[in-house]
């Protein structure tokens, strides 16, 4: 069965902190895709990122960087040097397109930046 | 582009009402799709459509929930009678086909869905 698991419920962390959001994930599939999206207080779905099963190199984005690794099922995010504006909720998420293509969302990390 | 319209933005009802939520998808997206997001969770697939027929219902809960999407274009989700645990942020997705290189998923803001 495909599943998403993102253990940290929530986390609270002061500006300018470094901070990691996990993710494990299940599924029988050899090809898949892994997103994270952020979902601000105003409650839509901000696509960050995407990686294919296929790709295992780690990837950074500004503050934000990705690290895959099918040895343990796991793609973290970690956002260095944190801002207030980084508070919202993450969501990590599973697709298999053999299948029908739909996103399996873990439950989300509440993540809160403090001045 | 215009982005995944949905309406209305929030609702509050009674149990045992009915309610329905509208979405319109981008222009040319075959594929569309129902989100349920109960409060501290990820959002749940309710039923994805492709074109005007549905691919996937089967957390679909068919004694209260219905779905059409008739014209392959805009769909609605209905509920009826409405329960106390239905309280939830409804999304709307869409994508130009079954997103099999794991690109163009697009969410509206959703209708936040509140039974009293």
């Amino acid at each position: 069965a495909q599943k998403v698991t993102q253990a940290q419920t929530e986390i609270s962390v002061v500006e300018k902190e470094d901070v990691t959001l996990d993710c494990v994930y299940e599924t029988r599939d050899t090809t898949y895709y892994l997103f994270w999206y952020k979902q601000p207080p105003s409650g839509e779905l901000v696509f960050l990122i995407r990686r294919n099963s296929f790709d295992e190199q780690n990837e950074i984005s500004g503050r934000y960087s990705w690290n895959f690794q099918k040895s343990t099922s796991s793609f973290n995010f970690t956002i260095t040097a944190s801002q207030v504006v980084d508070s919202a909720v993450y969501f990590c998420a599973l697709s298999e397109p053999r299948r029908t293509g739909k996103l399996i969302f873990g439950q989300g990390t509440e993540l809160s930046v403090k001045p | 582009e215009a982005g995944v319209a949905q309406s209305p933005r929030y609702k509050i009802i009674e149990k045992r009402q009915s309610v329905a939520f509208w979405c319109n998808p981008i222009s040319g997206h075959a594929t569309l799709y129902w989100y349920q997001q109960i409060l501290g969770q990820g959002p749940k697939l309710l039923i994805q459509f492709q074109n005007n027929g549905v691919v996937d219902d089967s957390q679909l809960p068919k004694d209260r929930f219905s779905a059409e999407r008739l014209k392959g274009v805009d769909s609605t989700l209905k509920i009826q009678p409405a329960k106390l645990e239905d309280s939830a942020v409804y999304l709307c997705a869409s994508s130009l086909d079954t997103p099999r290189d794991g690109y163009g998923y697009t969410f509206g803001s959703g209708t936040r869905l509140t039974v009293v």
